[in-house]
């Protein structure tokens, strides 16, 4: 089952900011939002995760809201390199292991 | 370079075969995951392993099977059971433990189209 929901596709504008939106309603307390992005027939890469406050790094910023049951990615100056299908993931501490819940995700289309 | 290798890139079989997917990690990793991935869908867990010798089902095991004799290998198998085995394939490695920063680094995935 997937915890989260994304809109199935995006576009935007290059140099222009790319915001996705995910929603995570059920989440608990100590579960930790996460971001990845695939490019087609490649593996997922990491871009960021968070569990409370916002956090920002070299590739983007994450804003979770205060209640936590909803997330936006932010990419701050769009390129043509960041079309990819981006994951908002839910990681569910289980026992000594880390549970990853992959929903559909968001296709990011970046046009010139 | 560290990473996560997975080959072969591209595998064809023939129904009713049983294929076995190279996963290797040089992260110094003590969890690895097997993933699989549909057309426009997300990824649904597998196989994972948090120690050597050791491994557990995920959310879709029946007609795979893995091993974890060495730390840095994780090969899985896709018997003749599996009803549907045609997917991409992803193997995942990280971190043992509920660690903060606890992300998952991928392989380039296998492609395996059963004919």
């Amino acid at each position: 089952d997937a915890k989260t929901t994304q809109p199935t596709s995006m576009d935007c504008a290059e140099g222009r900011a790319a915001n996705l939106p995910c929603n995570h309603s059920t989440i608990s307390g100590n579960e930790y939002v996460y971001w990845y992005r695939q490019i087609h027939s490649q593996g997922p890469q990491y871009i960021i995760h968070g569990l409370k406050n916002n956090e920002t790094n070299e590739m983007a910023s994450l804003i979770i809201t205060e209640d936590r049951k909803s997330s936006t990615l932010i990419l701050p100056h769009a390129t043509l390199r960041d079309t990819a299908v981006y994951y908002c993931i839910v990681r569910v501490a289980l026992y000594n292991f880390n549970k990853f819940y992959f929903g559909s995700g968001t296709k990011l289309n970046v046009k010139p | 370079d560290g990473g996560i290798t997975q080959s072969p890139k591209y595998l064809f079989r023939k129904e009713g075969q049983n294929v076995t997917l190279s996963c290797e990690q040089n992260l110094n990793h003590d969890a690895m995951y097997w993933y699989r991935q549909d057309p426009g869908q997300g990824l649904r867990l597998i196989y994972y392993s948090q120690i050597v010798n050791d491994f557990q089902k995920g959310d879709i095991a029946e007609g795979y099977s893995v091993s974890r004799e060495k730390k840095e290998s994780f090969p899985l198998t896709v018997t003749s059971a599996q009803k549907n085995p045609t997917a991409f394939y992803l193997c995942a490695s990280s971190s043992r433990g509920l660690r903060t920063d606890g992300e998952q680094f991928f392989g380039p995935g296998t492609r395996l189209t059963v004919l």
